[in-house]
């Protein structure tokens, strides 16, 4: 399957401070989503993003979370301000117009 | 709301025996069933998946079952080896294209040689 690049593998932040997390998909690649995994839970999702626009987001996804694709390339995800329970595995995902959904390798935010 | 209770949330067997992990969802809209595999500290990985007009998948070893009528679908995976030990996620979506994935609380399986 085509790779889902994101970086960084680990993030280690101070509580309060802003973090972004990147992902680099192949641009053939129609929608991109973020999951997130607090560590020894399920999967979750946060945002999905077509066509440069939110479609879709969960209840998780508030104010302080922000996404956007700024070079038409990377998608990031944004969080302003870090709080220590935002500490879990994110994952960038795509699909490339059908249903099936492959996973980033993930970036582990640890908020101290 | 939308919802995918999975069960058990751990199993244990033995090398060669078969595992079935079992998932219900609660929106009847839900047409994509996929399966993942998550080792320690690593992404999760589609192993299968089931579209809502098809009644069984078989890839080798792992095959799935769906149920409409009742919201059920089910994993199998038969002569398991030690390598399948990991958890294992079912997921729900309702649309066709670029919908979210509802996951379940996934399984621990554990297979002991």
């Amino acid at each position: 399957e085509p790779e889902v690049t994101q970086t960084p593998s680990h993030q280690v932040t101070q509580m309060g401070q802003e973090v972004i997390l990147r992902c680099v998909p192949i641009s053939n690649h129609l929608y991109f989503y973020w999951y997130r995994q607090i560590l020894g839970q399920k999967v979750e999702f946060l945002v999905s993003f077509y066509n440069n626009e939110i479609s879709e987001k969960s209840e998780i996804f508030d104010d302080q979370f922000s996404v956007e694709r700024p070079d038409g390339s990377n998608f990031t995800l944004k969080i302003r301000s870090t709080k220590l329970e935002d500490s879990a595995m994110y994952f960038c995902a795509r699909t490339t117009g059908g249903t099936e959904a492959f996973f980033g390798q993930g970036t582990r935010l640890t908020v101290v | 709301g939308e919802n995918v209770e999975q069960h058990p949330s751990t199993l244990s067997v033995q090398e060669g025996d078969s595992a079935v992990i079992k998932c219900t969802y609660s929106d009847s809209a839900s047409n994509y069933f996929p399966w993942y595999k998550q080792e320690l500290g690593k992404r999760p990985q589609l192993i299968i998946d089931i579209r809502s007009n098809v009644g069984e998948k078989k890839d080798q070893r792992i095959a799935v079952t769906l149920n409409k009528t009742a919201k059920h679908f089910s994993l199998h995976i038969t002569e398991t080896q030690p390598e399948d030990s990991a958890v294992y996620f079912c997921a729900a979506s309702k649309n066709n294209q670029g919908g979210k994935l509802i996951f379940g609380q996934g399984t621990e399986l554990s297979v002991k040689p």
